[in-house]
């Protein structure tokens, strides 16, 4: 079956505007995480859904950052006033219950803050 | 919480040769500790995992070992290729938990000569 998805693959913007960067999990997978990764760095924790609910959000840096999963399954993640330092690629993966179970990462979006 | 050192940060073989990348953990109640490989501009792959109720693990030419006691994990590649050229992470979770996110090393890139 299909694997993770996300779009874009690529995106551009300027300082202060808002972004959203959409994940598409497996089809049946209950858990979805989001991650952060920055130039020569591992993937860093943002958010935890499980269902449509997000059960952990710990790892979200600050107001700016929300994400939703209105119906348990494609994600949403939102980025206001977006900043330089926010330049990253933002990795997408889901596993099947979110209990440790296998994590399978989507091919993440390059965000690029002018 | 959790933090993952992972060494070194870049490991140079020639091809046929052994390779070890090395990761300590110090949350003690973490059980469940994947690898990963990204190659430039891929997603990341799982290529073995342990829980904590196993000393070691095999597939073909990888291996994992844990020692639990000294909050340590290694990964082992024997007889190296090219293809094994990436950038590999070590991380860890609780397995079972109520989250399950991953905590990253940050990663050591490999370099197979041929």
């Amino acid at each position: 079956g299909a694997g993770v998805s996300q779009t874009p693959s690529n995106k551009v913007t300027e300082k202060g505007k808002y972004v959203e960067l959409r994940c598409d999990p497996i089809s049946g997978h209950t858990a979805l995480y989001w991650y952060r990764q920055s130039l020569g760095q591992g993937p860093e924790f943002l958010i935890y859904f499980q269902g449509t609910g997000a059960a952990d959000d710990s790892g979200l840096p600050n107001d700016r950052f929300f994400a939703v999963r209105p119906e348990g399954s494609v994600s949403t993640l939102k980025i206001q006033r977006t900043e330089r330092g926010d330049s990253a690629v933002y990795l997408c993966a889901s596993s099947l219950n979110g209990r440790g179970a296998e994590q399978f990462f989507g091919p993440g979006t390059r965000l690029t803050v002018l | 919480g959790e933090n993952v050192e992972q060494h070194p940060s870049t490991l140079s073989v020639q091809e046929g040769d052994s390779a070890v990348i090395k990761c300590t953990y110090s949350d003690s109640a973490s059980n469940y500790f994947p690898w990963y490989k990204q190659e430039l501009g891929k997603r990341p792959q799982l290529i073995i995992d342990i829980r904590s109720n196993v000393g070691e693990k095999k597939d073909q030419r990888i291996a994992v070992t844990l020692n639990k006691t000294a909050k340590h994990f290694s990964l082992h590649i024997t007889e190296t290729q090219p293809e094994d050229s990436a950038v590999y992470f070590c991380a860890a979770s609780i397995y079972g938990g109520s989250q399950g996110n991953l905590i990253f090393g940050k990663g050591t890139k490999l370099s197979v000569k041929p």
